[in-house]
């Protein structure tokens, strides 16, 4: 069956460095997302994407994150200047449609640690 | 803000016993609510999408009602074992299609 994949499984950053996390949704799908979890907190939404433009961003996402598309194949999320609140589990998940209805397929996440 | 709870927050059951857990959301603006099963450094799984109001989905042991005039959904493992240890995540689609997350809960199933 196919799979997200997400790489690399975990990143140890300096603060104030760029950190790149990288996710290769499932070939067919056409709609991407970017979620984290701070330890001991609920899993909280980021960044839609689609058509290659972002759909939709939380609070969170501010001008330190960007995403991008740039193969048609791999979803990036970068962190321009990371903080220690930026450690986190990061899950990218995709779907074929848009539908509320329909489910997303997440990867098993990149764990991100700001020193 | 859309708020989504589960309770309880973590649960120790025996193997073989029944088991079930809660998922509230707001009522408003129902789309779906899906379930997840998130086992430890593997990436979530769908369990379920529920759409309608009174729906019950079953797969295998697992099944699921769903209750949107209340906004709440009940998750049921009949005869828990081992392997269903995990924590369980609901999720309500927001105003676009980006997820807003429950806690989850921690289901540990002692054999």
């Amino acid at each position: 069956e196919p799979e997200v994949t997400q790489t690399p499984s975990h990143q140890v950053t300096q603060m104030g460095q760029e950190v790149i996390l990288r996710c290769v949704p499932i070939s067919n799908h056409l709609y991407f997302y970017w979620y984290r979890q701070i330890l001991g907190q609920k899993v909280e939404f980021l960044v839609s994407f689609y058509n290659n433009e972002i759909s939709e961003k939380s609070e969170i996402f501010d001008d330190q994150f960007s995403v991008e598309r740039p193969d048609g194949s791999n979803f990036t999320l970068k962190i321009r200047s990371t903080k220690l609140e930026d450690s986190a589990m990061y899950f990218c998940a995709s779907k074929y449609e848009g539908y509320s209805n329909q489910p997303q397929h997440f990867g098993d996440g990149t764990r991100l640690s700001i020193l | 803000i859309l708020n989504v709870e589960q309770s309880p927050q973590s649960l120790h059951v025996q193997e073989g016993d029944s088991t079930n857990f809660t998922c509230s959301f707001p009522s408003s603006n129902f789309y779906a609510l899906h379930w997840y099963r998130w086992e430890t450094a593997k990436s979530p799984e769908a369990l379920f999408v529920m759409t309608l109001n009174g729906d019950e989905k079953k797969k295998g042991r697992i099944s699921a009602t769903l209750n949107t005039k209340e906004g709440y959904s009940y998750l049921y493992i009949k005869g828990s074992q081992p392997e269903d240890s995990a924590t369980y995540l609901c999720a309500f689609p927001a105003y676009g299609q980006n997820f807003v997350f429950g806690p989850g809960t921690r289901l540990s199933v002692l054999p």
